[in-house]
């Protein structure tokens, strides 16, 4: 299996601040015939499902604000807000898609 | 607007099994290109992938609990369905059905909660 390791743990950032989330995965997610990261961010809330916020590593979903990118490409990925709300209080995961069973990692906490 | 809802009991005794229902709105899920999968988040820890079943019904699944699952679909319904045997208090989770394409969930239900307790 993929291991998916997020640093860090937690994080807190100040109202207006960028925030940035890192993600490490064991072995390269980058597709040899379609030349895509197969990587995907999550945001979790309690109480909610989770929100795909991006994937293939860089593409935004349809409707998530554009303070939200993601880039990286092989083993090393990032999650960046750029200027923290406070509704993006959540935990976040990243997740690849590349080989089969789908691996998370183990979630990075946001705070204010 | 697609929409799936997760059902089923919210308590299961240890050694039986665990069945759960999605029904899919606004969707086929006999339409083509499309996975519907399984996730769950046990309290505390992260997100672990159970499964998909395509609409073509092939089925994959993850090798760590490949012995106790069966992902099954009812065209007729428009409902995919989970069933996870022999079950223990590891298995307490909040489960997620999710719609998938090009392997990526776009769509997700929003969660059932599933307590293993005698």
């Amino acid at each position: 299996d993929i291991v998916m390791t997020q640093s860090p743990d937690s994080l807190a950032v100040s109202l207006g601040e960028r925030a940035t989330i890192n993600c490490k995965s064991s072995q390269s997610v980058l597709g040899s015939s379609n030349n895509k990261n197969s990587l995907a961010w999550y945001q979790l809330k309690p109480g909610q499902p989770p929100k795909l916020l991006i994937y293939w590593a860089s593409t935004r979903e349809s409707g998530v604000p554009d303070r939200f990118s993601g880039s990286g490409s092989g083993t090393d990925f990032t999650l960046t807000i750029s200027s923290l709300q406070a509704e993006d209080v959540a935990v976040y995961y990243c997740h690849q898609y590349y080989n089969t069973p789908d691996t998370f990692g183990q979630g990075t906490k946001l705070e204010i | 607007q697609l929409q799936l809802q997760e059902s089923g009991p919210g308590l299961v005794k240890p050694s039986e099994t665990l069945s759960l229902t999605c029904t899919v709105s606004g969707g086929s899920i006999s339409s083509s290109s499309y996975y519907w999968g399984w996730i769950r988040q046990p309290p505390g820890t992260g997100l672990e992938w159970i499964g998909s079943i395509y609409y073509t019904g092939s089925t994959f699944y993850n090798p760590s609990l490949k012995s106790r699952v069966t992902i099954s679909k009812d065209t007729s319904k428009n409902q995919f369905s989970l069933q996870l045997s022999s079950v223990t208090a590891a298995d307490t989770a909040v489960y997620y059905c999710a719609r998938r394409t090009d392997r990526i969930m776009h769509v997700w239900g929003k969660g059932t909660s599933v307590t293993v307790a005698s």
